[in-house]
């Protein structure tokens, strides 16, 4: 599978704590936001998005903050679980055709 | 229902060598994106099919990167010649209707090409 990257920022949190996943992205004009979840020898899997219209979407376990003033999406996990242990990356849609455009990335690791 | 498959998962050829991806998007779904992500930085769009139309290729790099979708099912990536910025993971993603973005976009698990 793949490798973590080496510059990937990383997120350790204790099984059982909130996780808080930033992201800042960069098209004022995008009006579809999404979440990934990538584990190891995985593609991206989708967790939760969110309209330009919102700026707060609830999930199973997870949440999604849009801050459109500043440009920032971020993701909540509640009572964090080993199985959330992978790369989580934000994205945005750029045309009506479905072009992504991803960040960066955060790893979360998840302690025992 | 088979999800989106690639082939093959890892390949490692040498610098100056050629490299053919093969992505086999879910049946039925006539947009085709390929994307990849270079070792530590984000997952960057490369180009998208709809049927075999090419829809969009603003993100190919250059023109060692040749993508094709004959008859409009899979998708193939060759890289020619592979140079060693290459390297990295290639996603293909599929989906039915394209207007709702990620959700409906399926991911593949990716191959992973390593440029030596």
């Amino acid at each position: 599978g793949e490798s973590v990257g080496l510059h990937l920022p990383t997120l350790s949190v204790q099984e059982g704590d909130n996780s808080i996943i930033n992201c800042a992205y960069s098209n004022s004009a995008s009006d579809y936001f999404i979440w990934y979840k990538q584990e190891s020898g995985k593609g991206p899997q989708f967790i939760i998005d969110i309209r330009s219209n919102m700026d707060k979407r609830q999930g199973q376990r997870v949440t999604v903050l849009l801050n459109k003033t500043v440009k920032h999406l971020s993701l909540q996990i509640a009572a964090t679980q080993p199985g959330d242990s992978a790369v989580y990356f934000c994205a945005e849609k750029l045309n009506s055709w479905g072009k992504l455009q991803f960040g960066a990335g955060t790893q979360v690791v998840v302690t025992p | 229902e088979a999800g989106v498959t690639q082939f093959p998962s890892h390949s490692v050829i040498e610098k100056g060598q050629t490299v053919t991806l093969r992505c086999d998007p879910i049946s039925g779904h006539d947009n085709l994106y390929w994307y990849r992500r270079v070792m530590g930085k984000e997952i960057k769009f490369l180009l998208h099919f709809v049927k075999e139309s090419k829809q969009d290729e603003s993100g190919m790099p250059n023109n060692r990167f040749l993508a094709e979708r004959t008859g409009g099912t899979y998708s193939t990536l060759k890289v020619q010649p592979a140079e060693l910025e290459d390297s990295g993971v290639y996603f293909c993603a599929s989906s039915q209707d394209p207007n709702w973005g990620g959700r409906e976009q399926y991911f593949g698990p990716g191959t992973r090409l390593t440029v030596t």
